[in-house]
């Protein structure tokens, strides 16, 4: 199975921040990575697809990039609503995983 | 609005067995794949399952294989997680969700991602 490894695990940063998560895939994986953002006691939300393509709906401040095995999801300019846990996942074999999430703290 | 609605949670013994529903509304459930996610209390996301429109592929975690089964009824728009012999380490929170294709440039395959969600239902072993 390919292993999804995130960084960091959490991070403190205030509003107006730029904040860089970073997820590698233990093998290459095409850029087949999703991210998700999920807020305490709800379901995860899908924010990028296919490691750059913004979800419809979803504020343009969220970027990702990447290719191969390590792949990154940026927020520019950090709000309020942002403070949560974030999520990669890979779906380029039929078993998918996700990476163990970094959480997001207000500073 | 498209939604999905999960139910059938509970608490079960260890060894037991539940059978977790998903109801879809909203779209074209026969257009989509979908999917079961868990997470356990505290934890992180778990993909659990997914299932092709028709029903004729389906994918297990290691950890869920010969004791889940996904199906789907299209006729009712519903989704289906069958659990056996349940373990403590099943206890968690279950999604499902709509699986969104986006053709990719090689011929065949598919960026896949998650793109609607239920809001889960618990399920404690204990």
């Amino acid at each position: 199975d390919i292993q999804m490894t995130q960084s960091p695990s959490s991070l403190s940063a205030s509003v107006g921040d730029r904040v860089t998560i970073t997820c590698r895939a233990s093998q290459s994986i095409n850029r087949y990575l999703n991210w998700y953002q999920q807020l305490p006691g709800k379901a995860p939300k899908l924010l990028i697809y296919a490691a750059s393509s913004l979800q419809s709906g979803v504020p343009s401040r969220f970027s990702g990039s990447g290719s191969g095995t390590d792949y990154t999801l940026t927020i520019s300019g950090l709000q309020p609503e942002d403070f949560a846990s974030y999520y990669c996942q890979q779906t380029f074999t039929n078993l998918w995983t996700f990476g163990q999430g970094t959480r997001v703290e207000v500073k | 609005e498209v939604q999905l609605v999960e139910s059938g949670g509970g608490l079960v013994q260890p060894g037991g067995s539940l059978r977790l529903s998903c109801a879809a509304s909203g779209f074209k459930f026969n257009n989509y794949r979908m999917t079961w996610v868990r997470q356990a209390p505290g934890k992180g996301l778990e993909w659990v399952a997914n299932i092709k429109q028709d029903g004729s592929e389906k994918y297990y975690v290691d950890s869920v294989k010969g004791r889940f089964t996904i199906s789907r009824d299209n006729a009712k728009n519903s989704l289906y997680l069958q659990m056996n012999s349940l373990s403590a380490e099943d206890t968690a929170a279950y999604y499902c969700a709509r699986i969104k294709e986006v053709p990719a440039s090689e011929i065949y395959y598919y960026f896949y991602s998650m793109d609607v969600w239920g809001k889960g239902t618990t399920v404690t072993v204990s």
